[in-house]
């Protein structure tokens, strides 16, 4: 079963800062925290990964507080080619997902 | 070009007969999964792989099975078991779940099953 919780879904405007949380209250020492979007009947698109602290690429930055329960992707200037479903997952020996935040993006 | 590539994009297949999705992956990745998704739901992990010839069960493999005898290839066959086949099957591969998780995943096989 998957180890996350994160919103449902999530509206914003465009040119916005987007921040979506997730909660993975029992993740473990070595589990490593990742996102993921998918356009419909697409495949995934992994977005970014971290261990801890702040990781950044050029989609996305991924914060994740010193305890490790959450973590929160952030997308800067969002466009309408952003909406899409977000997934965050912790991977241990495999990679289970969740059920997503289905983010919406109005003109 | 790197990736994975699943086929056929669409497949029909009639009530009872068992059918065989194919997953290849030129990346060099020793990790295969395979996921089913429903409409409007997320992934589900029906097997998944990390070596040759190892492979598991993940939350839904009833009805489900695999091999992996190939570095390269992970098919998936879909039995008369499974009792509701028709969905949208996704095949993924990674370098390493524990040092680099990230998965690249194929554009999926449709099967519609009548």
């Amino acid at each position: 079963l998957a180890k996350t919780t994160q919103p449902i879904s999530m509206d914003s405007y465009e040119g916005q800062e987007v921040n979506i949380t997730c909660s993975h209250n029992n993740i473990a020492t070595n589990d490593y925290i990742t996102w993921y979007q998918q356009f419909p009947s697409q495949g995934p698109r992994f977005i970014i990964q971290g261990y801890k602290t702040k990781v950044t690429n050029e989609v996305a930055s991924l914060f994740i507080p010193a305890d490790r329960k959450s973590s929160t992707l952030s997308l800067p200037r969002v466009s309408l080619s952003d909406t899409a479903v977000y997934y965050c997952l912790v991977v241990d020996d495999k990679i289970i997902f969740g059920k997503g935040t289905r983010l919406h993006i109005l003109p | 070009d790197g990736g994975i590539t699943q086929s056929p994009k669409y497949l029909f297949r009639k009530e009872g007969q068992n059918v065989t999705l194919s997953c290849e992956q030129n990346l060099n990745h020793d990790a295969m999964y395979w996921y089913r998704q429903d409409p409007g739901q997320g992934l589900r992990l029906i097997y998944y792989s990390q070596i040759v010839n190892d492979f598991q069960k993940g939350d839904i493999a009833e009805g489900y099975s695999v091999s992996r005898e190939k570095k390269e290839s992970f098919p998936l066959t879909v039995t008369s078991a499974q009792k509701n086949p028709t969905a949208f099957y996704l095949c993924a591969s990674s370098i390493d779940i524990r040092t680099r998780p990230e998965a690249f995943f194929g554009q999926g096989t449709r099967l519609t099953v009548v």
